[in-house]
């Protein structure tokens, strides 16, 4: 069964701190993995995505790294700020699956002054 | 840059009512896919229309029945409500095109509240 699992569940950082959240998946075959952030009540927004060729890729203070032979991701955030926090949800595509996302159970970020 | 449309927003209805919500994808995207989330919950996969045609079925109550249109613009019709149907319904779409990994872009989500 294709699973993603995601820790810590929640984390509270200071305000300019850095943090790094996990993600396990067991997606097989593994197509990409993609970061979203997800502020509550809203719509998942896209951060990262990466093939099992990519290791790292960044977007602004977000950096997502890939392991595809342990299958862990990562998602380091420098600098937190306020509006970072929300829950980041690692996701998961299959190559067998269309186009269908196994979701990670998120962390919820909360940043505080 | 264009996103995703949903509408309502919000959406308040009695038990055994009916629902519609909608969705516009954003242009020139072929794939829309609707997903359920319950409070607290991961986002679960319920359907997915590529150029009009179902394309997946996750765990669509019988009672849900949705379609895509002619302009893309996608349906979901959800009858004889329960109180368990309280969520987020999120619709994605994506464009399925070499090099774009079909990335799903995600709407703001329609809430209904069954009371």
């Amino acid at each position: 069964k294709n699973q993603v699992e995601q820790s810590p569940q929640s984390l509270i950082i200071l305000e300019g701190k850095n943090c790094t959240l996990q993600c396990n998946y067991t997606v097989s075959p593994f197509s990409n993995l993609r970061w979203y952030k997800q502020d509550t009540g809203r719509g998942p927004v896209s951060l990262t995505i990466m093939t099992f060729s990519e290791n790292t890729k960044s977007n602004g203070r977000y950096t997502a790294t890939l392991d595809a032979d342990t299958k862990q991701s990562s998602l380091h955030i420098t600098a937190s700020q306020l509006s970072d926090s929300a829950s980041y949800i690692c996701v998961v595509s299959a190559n067998n699956a269309g186009n269908m996302l196994t979701f990670g159970g998120g962390t919820r970020l909360m940043v505080k002054p | 840059a264009a996103g995703v449309i949903q509408s309502p927003r919000h959406l308040i209805k009695e038990k055994r009512e009916t629902a519609t919500l909608k969705c516009y994808p954003i242009p020139r995207h072929d794939t829309v896919y609707w997903y359920q989330q319950g409070p607290g919950q991961d986002p679960q996969f319920l359907i997915s229309f590529y150029e009009k045609m179902q394309s997946d079925k996750g765990s669509i109550p019988d009672r849900f029945s949705a379609q895509q249109f002619s302009d893309y613009h996608s349906e979901l019709n959800m009858s004889s409500l329960e109180l368990g149907d309280s969520a987020l319904y999120f619709c994605a779409s994506s464009f399925t095109g070499t090099g774009t990994y079909n990335e799903q872009f995600f709407g703001p989500g329609t809430r209904l509240t069954v009371l």
